[in-house]
């Protein structure tokens, strides 16, 4: 089992809905969580990290963690095809300076 | 401010052949990062260092050693490069333990034939 599990995708969504991401991690002791977008052929660029159960919102971006679940959540408000992009999840573990990436998932804005 | 910068860019080997990715962070961070990322396999971490003077075993460490040469530079030897190494190669630095973010360089393309 990986330790951070995602749905690789494509994952179609319309312009203007929402994109809702997802995301569970393994290590219990897990602290900080990322998201991270990549486009093809450039580095992975941070959107939000959380590291408290809840929400925490920022701009179109709402980030929502579950510890309990072992599951974090990143929903887009609003889709512009410019949030076309590979999304990464990021799971510190235990020892906090180890950053695990999931496989990411593949999302495309249709017009 | 030039963040975090890899050479070479691109770079095409011969099986058996070795060579050392080279990353340089301008940043003063603390932790730094070697990943791989093939296609539909997100990144895989190689090898990380947690601080100068440290260096530990990630997810895919097979094939790779890694020398922390001082707080700036972090190199990835590859010694008998295979063609399943065949990846494009991120190095990552991050300033503090907790919640604080990794900061990518620009990525290495490394084809093994």
């Amino acid at each position: 089992q990986k330790e951070v599990e995602q749905n690789s995708g494509p994952l179609s969504v319309p312009e203007g809905a929402i994109a809702s991401l997802n995301c569970t991690y393994s290590d219990r002791g897990s602290q900080s969580f990322f998201w991270y977008r990549q486009y093809s052929g450039k580095s992975p660029e941070l959107i939000m990290f959380i590291y408290s159960n809840g929400d925490k919102e920022d701009g179109r971006f709402t980030a929502q963690l579950n510890k309990a679940s072992q599951y974090v959540s990143l929903l887009i408000r609003d889709s512009q095809p410019s949030d076309s992009a590979t999304y990464l999840c990021a799971v510190t573990g235990s020892s906090a300076s180890k950053i695990i990436f999931g496989s990411g998932t593949r999302l495309s804005i249709r017009p | 401010n030039a963040g975090v910068t890899q050479t070479p860019k691109f770079q095409v080997l011969k099986t058996g052949q070795s060579m050392t990715l080279q990353c340089a962070q301008d940043m003063n961070h603390n932790s730094m990062y070697w990943y791989r990322q093939d296609p539909g396999m997100g990144l895989r971490l190689i090898y990380y260092s947690a601080s100068e003077g440290t260096t530990d075993k990630g997810e895919v460490p097979n094939g790779y050693n890694v020398s922390r040469l001082n707080k700036r530079e972090f190199s990835l030897r590859l010694e008998s490069a295979a063609p399943s190494q065949t990846s494009v190669y991120f190095c990552a630095s991050r300033p503090l333990l907790g919640v604080t973010e990794a900061f990518f360089g620009q990525g290495t393309r490394l084809t093994v034939v």
